[in-house]
């Protein structure tokens, strides 16, 4: 079965950065876009970023763009969202999700900006 | 531009059925969309894809309770047979080139 694992949250100052993970497993990696997508606390489901399964093309929200890096390597099946510049109102869980549909979930990983 | 509307809130007794429904924006009635519930404190699941013509795909492990249909811009998420753990928030949402985008999801409440 499909198996998404998020890691690398944790609490940072605003202006910090920090480098999520998400590992995959069960799945032939290489063949599938992939997703980022959040959820502020006590709010809804907001999709963050997005990479083609080569890596060649990616997608950011406009919240996010300029600020955020998604990657992704094939070979250790695993993708990546570098956060730089965070604000507060980056708080939220960070999902890792599959295709178009995001079939697949991880099980997030959380992310507070505060001082 | 692409925008799906829910209700915010819908509720049902135990053992009922309930439809749930997201609409397109103008434009984009052609477009298919997913289901997604969250129970409290969890994570989100995806339960199927609706396409246009009212056809649907479901996940792994998703009961049969569940389906989907469509008319025109609207999609549609049916629950039958009510049960406790039904009791969720569930989005929709569709999909495009570089984007994602989903409702504001209802809240259903299992009376």
């Amino acid at each position: 079965e499909v198996q998404l694992v998020e890691s690398g949250g944790g609490l940072v100052q605003p202006g910090g950065s920090l480098r999520l993970s998400c590992a995959a497993s069960e799945f032939t990696f290489s063949s599938y876009e992939m997703n980022w997508v959040r959820q502020a606390p006590g709010k809804g489901l907001e999709w963050v970023s997005y990479i083609s399964s080569s890596g060649n093309t990616v997608y950011y929200a406009d919240s996010v763009k300029g600020r955020f890096t998604i990657s992704r390597d094939n070979a250790k099946n695993s993708l990546y969202l570098q956060m730089n510049s965070l604000r507060a109102e980056d708080t939220a869980v960070y999902y890792c999700a599959l295709r178009g549909e995001l079939d697949y979930w991880g099980q997030g990983t959380l992310v507070t900006v505060s001082s | 531009q692409l925008v799906l509307t829910q209700s915010p809130s819908a509720s049902a007794s135990l053992g009922a059925s309930v439809k749930l429904t997201c609409t397109l924006s103008s434009g984009h009635s052609s477009n298919a969309i997913a289901w997604h519930q969250q129970q409290p404190e969890k994570g989100p699941r995806y339960l199927m894809k609706v396409n246009s013509d009212g056809s649907h795909s479901k996940g792994d492990g998703i009961p049969d309770r569940f389906s989907g249909s469509s008319s025109g811009a609207e999609r549609y998420l049916t629950i039958s047979s009510l049960q406790s753990e039904d009791e969720a928030d569930y989005y929709c949402q569709t999909w495009g080139t570089g984007i994602r985008v989903f409702g504001g999801g209802t809240k259903l409440t299992v009376l």
